[in-house]
């Protein structure tokens, strides 16, 4: 089947860094890829859908000036953190949709583990 | 009211037990997901479905879009079933995002 990766599986850093997470669709073409945050014991709640070449559509409560989406090509998108706070300390997991697959066809990478001291 | 519930929340079951997980949802959908995430966090999509049954190895899913239901079944439970599993619907569209139920957390003894 489809396969998403992301990078790193776990970062630590220190607060007030920024921090940038990859998601890549490794054997089809994703016009369409999606970030979601998961606290502990909580179920995922999605934070933007990235379209490749355009802005990304953010949910409400989640600031676009501090988690960067780019989207820049049909395999790859990647969402920055910047200016970590420990509260931003979360695991992160993108998802994919297969361009060429039926439109509710999804794909998750692994997940990125982010702790900030 | 969550637009996707879950049930149970917590279920511990013996090996070699038939398990069922239940989902409801109050939104029309195009496609459920069921997904499975083991304690290291990571992510595995079970089934897609949009009607009817699906069966993959000891894993059943079945879908109800009239009752707005589907349960996801697991036969000769193992020790290495023991995950969270989670529902999500999607409600269809260009952009596709899924709700997600909170998961059913599962723990299968020896």
């Amino acid at each position: 089947g489809a396969v998403v990766s992301q990078h790193p599986s776990r970062v630590i850093c220190k607060s007030g860094t920024s921090v940038k997470i990859e998601c890549r669709s490794l054997d089809f073409q994703a016009t369409t890829m999606f970030w979601y945050r998961q606290f502990p014991k909580q179920s995922l709640m999605l934070m933007a859908t990235s379209n490749e070449g355009s802005k990304a559509t953010y949910e409400q409560g989640v600031e676009k000036d501090k988690f960067l989406i780019n989207h820049a090509s049909l395999t790859l998108s990647t969402l920055t953190v910047t200016s970590a706070h420990p509260e931003d300390s979360s695991f992160y997991i993108c998802s994919a949709r297969d361009y060429g697959g039926a439109a509710d066809t999804q794909y998750f990478g692994p997940g990125t583990r982010l702790t900030v001291l | 009211k969550n637009e996707v519930e879950q049930s149970p929340q917590n279920l511990t079951a013996q090996e070699g037990e038939f398990i069922t997980i239940n989902c409801s949802y109050s939104v029309g959908i195009s496609a459920l997901h069921w997904l499975q995430q083991h304690p290291g966090g990571g992510i595995v999509s079970l089934f897609m479905l949009s009607s009817g049954k699906k069966k993959h190895g000891r894993l059943i899913a079945t879908i109800n879009i009239q009752e707005k239901h589907s349960s996801l079944h697991i036969t000769a439970s193992h020790p290495r079933d023991s995950a969270v599993y989670i529902c999500a619907v999607h409600r269809g569209g260009s952009q596709g995002n899924l709700i997600f139920g909170k998961g059913t957390k599962l723990s299968v003894k020896p």
